[in-house]
């Protein structure tokens, strides 16, 4: 079984709507992340926590937010959907003292109409 | 904030040695990290530098120069399995990594 997942793997949803991706760790690491990577470009920060009550703003946090349910579990939600929302979208956990060693999700490929 | 810089991309040919540069501007600079992603693929790490020096693991090494705020990735004996992006990332204050915007490697037969 993987070690992060994140669901769906791909979707579709139009303008206006609110939708949350959802990723699941069983590393058991304290430190997640969610980044944004459009095609041909790097990974941008969208928000981290350290642990359920630690939630921190990235660089591009605007039109999102997150939730912390528990070690495990770190969903981002987008509140109204819009087209340049469009991209893939990684979950990311880290255990290192600086966050310089981080494992990936499968990515979800996100697509607003 | 933290900027960087890499090549867009680089192409070379079976068992030749590709070197993939990364130039930073950052405060509070922690290390430099690398990262391989093949195409419709995650990040996977490969690499970190907190001192200066080489780092080697296999057939690919890392380097990092503090004072000239530069690293670079080397590949060597390149296979056709190592076509892929490789992102450079640097670790600041709040346990945070800021990514470049990736090489893309070509290897052809």
């Amino acid at each position: 079984d993987a070690d992060v997942t994140q669901t769906p793997r791909n979707r579709i949803t139009k303008t206006g709507k609110r939708i949350m991706l959802e990723c699941s760790q069983t590393k058991g690491h304290d430190r997640m992340y969610w980044y944004r990577q459009d095609p041909g470009l790097g990974l941008r920060l969208i928000y981290y926590s350290f642990d359920v009550k630690d939630i921190n703003k990235g660089e591009i946090s605007d039109g999102y937010s997150v939730s912390r349910q528990a070690q495990a579990k770190f969903s981002l939600s987008l509140e109204s959907a819009i087209p340049n929302q469009t991209a893939l979208y990684f979950c990311a956990t880290s255990d290192s003292p600086g966050g310089e060693t981080q494992y990936f999700g499968p990515g979800t490929r996100l697509l607003v109409l | 904030g933290q900027s960087l810089e890499q090549p867009s991309e680089v192409t070379a040919v079976e068992g030749a040695i590709v070197q993939i540069n990364c130039t930073y501007q950052t405060s509070g600079f922690y290390g430099l990290s690398w990262y391989q992603q093949h195409d419709g693929g995650a990040p996977t790490f490969l690499s970190y530098n907190a001192l200066d020096g080489l780092e080697e693991t296999g057939r690919f090494s890392s380097f990092l120069s503090r004072s000239d705020s530069y690293g670079y990735l080397l590949l060597q004996e390149l296979q056709m399995k190592d076509s892929a992006s490789y992102f450079c990332a640097v670790g600041a204050a709040g346990n945070k990594l800021t990514f470049g915007g990736g090489t893309r490697v070509l290897v052809k037969p």
